[in-house]
């Protein structure tokens, strides 16, 4: 079992809808990233959290410490928003190594 | 400036060629950090750098050899690579290489041996 689980591993809406993706992750983490990675491209860092709620634009980032879990949240999704979302948790040891998800693969249709 | 920049953006290298990544941030980040990342898969970790001294390396073959030249560099020279080291090679950066650190990524250098 991968220490970072990503749900669903494949999400496909239409324009408009409301979409959440879920991570689950199994180990003592100090913070949670979310990242974003378009076709052939590089990453783009989402959200960093460590507790509660951030808000940026349509992303809406959650964790639940205790349950060890986190969602993202895209809200009025759009075409644009089609890419990898990957979830990966700095651990409690120095140098922020993180631990990845396997990442969801996200296409919104107009 | 938040960026991260790397070059070059794409590299066709035979098995015998000998080349250089580079890797640039001007964030005053003490962590440098090289990535290995394979088509539809998450990034792996390859090498730290925290400080200008390397902190981590995570078994990495040593036909790929980092380099910190100072805190705003970070450059990997590859030597005598195989087929299936083709990739794309992401570069980050954060503040300090510790766990709370936001890691800001480069836009990478796809990596095509021949």
């Amino acid at each position: 079992k991968n220490e970072v689980e990503q749900s669903p591993q494949n999400l496909t809406a239409q324009e408009g809808e409301f979409i959440t993706i879920n991570c689950s992750y199994s180990v003592g983490i100090s913070a949670l990233h979310w990242l974003q990675q378009h076709p052939g491209g590089g990453i783009v860092s989402l959200f960093m959290l460590s507790s509660g709620k951030k808000k940026h634009g349509r992303l809406i980032a959650t964790i639940n410490i205790q349950e060890k879990h986190s969602s993202l949240h895209i809200t009025a999704s759009h075409p644009r928003d089609s890419a990898v979302y990957i979830c990966a948790v700095a651990g409690g040891t120095s140098y922020g190594k993180l631990t990845f998800g396997q990442g969801t693969i996200l296409t919104v249709h107009p | 400036d938040t960026e991260v920049t790397q070059t070059p953006k794409h590299l066709v290298m035979g098995m015998t060629n000998k080349k250089s990544l580079k890797c640039e941030q001007h964030m005053g980040h003490r962590a440098m950090y090289w990535y290995k990342q394979k088509a539809k898969k998450p990034p792996e970790l390859m090498f730290v750098y925290s400080y200008e001294k390397l902190s981590i390396n995570e078994s990495v073959p040593s036909r790929f050899s980092p380099e910190c030249p100072n805190s705003s560099l970070l450059n990997l020279h590859l030597h005598a690579l195989q087929p299936e080291d083709s990739a794309l090679y992401l570069c980050a950066s954060s503040s300090h290489g510790t766990g709370g650190d936001e890691q800001y990524f480069g836009p990478g250098t796809r990596l095509t041996v021949t």
